[in-house]
Order: structure tokens, then C-alpha cells, then sequence
């Protein structure tokens, strides 16, 4: 059901910088707020980034999150072995009656 | 801090009723917020179930609104979902959560609690 797409998979170096790209439409980015969210193995997500670029306190600065137009993405500096994890983006969807939608995830390998 | 602990039956037959509370600890649900369910089939994404306000407000996902009914226990500081007419599709991981306002993120999750469909 997911109409956030992203791509199945990102790898890098420890210390690279890694991207993630989330891609919708006119009726979710386009129009709302973008959140990611990370997934270590075994565990319940946790919010990372909020209102499209916001951290919630205790995030490392190496996460930063952008949007333009009905896109958006996360970025990862400094990549560090704990950051191996899946990585989700979502956004409320105004279709329909209104929904909450997730991406598809994005699963982020420490090379 | 807040604390969100998912509890129910891990297995669930095909065609019945699918049964999960959320306890809140840490914070009352009478002074606020909105308090979610999404759940994740084994090696999949995630999926919204729906949200629900301490007055009872409640809104669904669309896709599964005609077999989903969430509640609120404020006297139990308590949240429960009601998924009918199971299939084998349902078998998820089932997280509640605490969402900020409507429409907006998840800030603080329950640990998960598997649920199979099957006979």
C-alpha cells in the first residue's frame, strides 16, 4: 500500500557520507511534514527526524533530514557501524479520508 | 518518561478476532495526546492500523478501517486494538505508540508483540 518509495537498500564506509531518497506525491510530501525513522535489528523504530529536518533531542547532528517539492531525504555523515539499520520515511497522506503512510525502507549497510 | 507495553494472545485463528492492549506507564493518557497502532509482517515495512484521542476520537487507515476498532481505558491508562476476520495476511509484529498530534509522528514506541493467523 506503501506510496512513499525509497530505494531497497544504501551501503558506505565507516566515516561516508550515505544518502537515502524518499520519493511521493503532491498528496503526502508535496503537502506535509516528512518524518524518517531508524529500525536497528530486532527493535522498535525510533523517531529520528521530524517536521521534515528536525531532531529530537539525543539524535546525533550526523542525521539530517531535507525536502523539496514532493521528495525527500535523509542524509548520514559520518557513517559509524551502529548506524547499520532500516531507515523508513513517512508523511501523512490527504487521500482518501487521510492517512499516515510509511515508505518503503531503506536498508542501511556498514561496509 | 513514558512507556508503551503491548499485551494479547500470540496466535490468533484464521477468521476471528485479532485482540492487542497497550499499557501506558509514566504518563496519563487523560492529559493528552494521540496513541497509535502499526504493525509490520515478518521481514516487511510498516503500516499504520490507526490512532485514537483520550475523548474516544479515532481515525483508521483507510485500507483496514472496516475490520479495525480502537478503544481507550483512561481509568486503566489503556489503549486496545480490535482486528476481525483474521487472515494469514495479519500476521505482524503489532507496535502501539504515542503520537504527537494527528497527522503527525510517533514519538515514543511500545517494545512489539508478535501475532500469528493460524489454524
Amino acid at each position: 500500500q506503501s506510496v512513499l518509495t525509497q530505494p531497497p537498500s544504501a551501503s558506505g564506509t565507516p566515516g561516508q557520507r550515505v544518502t537515502i531518497s524518499c520519493s511521493g506525491s503532491s498528496s503526502n510530501i508535496g503537502s506535509n511534514y516528512v518524518y524518517w525513522y531508524q529500525q536497528l535489528p530486532g527493535t522498535a523504530p525510533k523517531l529520528l527526524i521530524y517536521r521534515n529536518n528536525q531532531r529530537p533531542s539525543g539524535v546525533p547532528d550526523r542525521f539530517s533530514g531535507s525536502k523539496s517539492g514532493t521528495s525527500a531525504s535523509l542524509a548520514i555523515s559520518g557513517l559509524r557501524s551502529e548506524d547499520e539499520a532500516d531507515y523508513y520515511c513517512a508523511a501523512w497522506d490527504d487521500s482518501l479520508s487521510g492517512y499516515y503512510v510509511f515508505g518503503t525502507g531503506t536498508k542501511v549497510t556498514v561496509l | 518518561q513514558v512507556q508503551l507495553q503491548e499485551s494479547g494472545p500470540g496466535l490468533v485463528k484464521p477468521s476471528e478476532t485479532l485482540s492487542l492492549t497497550c499499557a501506558v506507564s509514566g504518563y496519563s493518557i487523560s492529559s493528552g495526546y494521540y496513541w497509535g497502532w502499526i504493525r509490520q509482517p515478518p521481514g516487511k515495512g510498516l503500516e499504520w492500523i490507526g490512532s485514537i484521542y483520550h475523548s474516544g476520537s479515532t481515525y483508521y487507515n483507510p485500507s483496514l478501517k472496516s475490520r479495525v476498532t480502537i478503544s481507550v481505558d483512561t481509568s486503566k491508562n489503556q489503549f486496545s486494538l480490535k482486528l476481525s476476520s483474521v487472515t494469514a495476511a495479519d500476521t505482524a509484529v503489532y507496535y502501539c505508540a504515542r503520537e504527537v498530534a494527528p497527522a503527525e509522528y510517533f514519538q515514543h514506541w511500545g517494545q512489539g508483540t508478535l501475532v500469528t493467523v493460524s489454524s
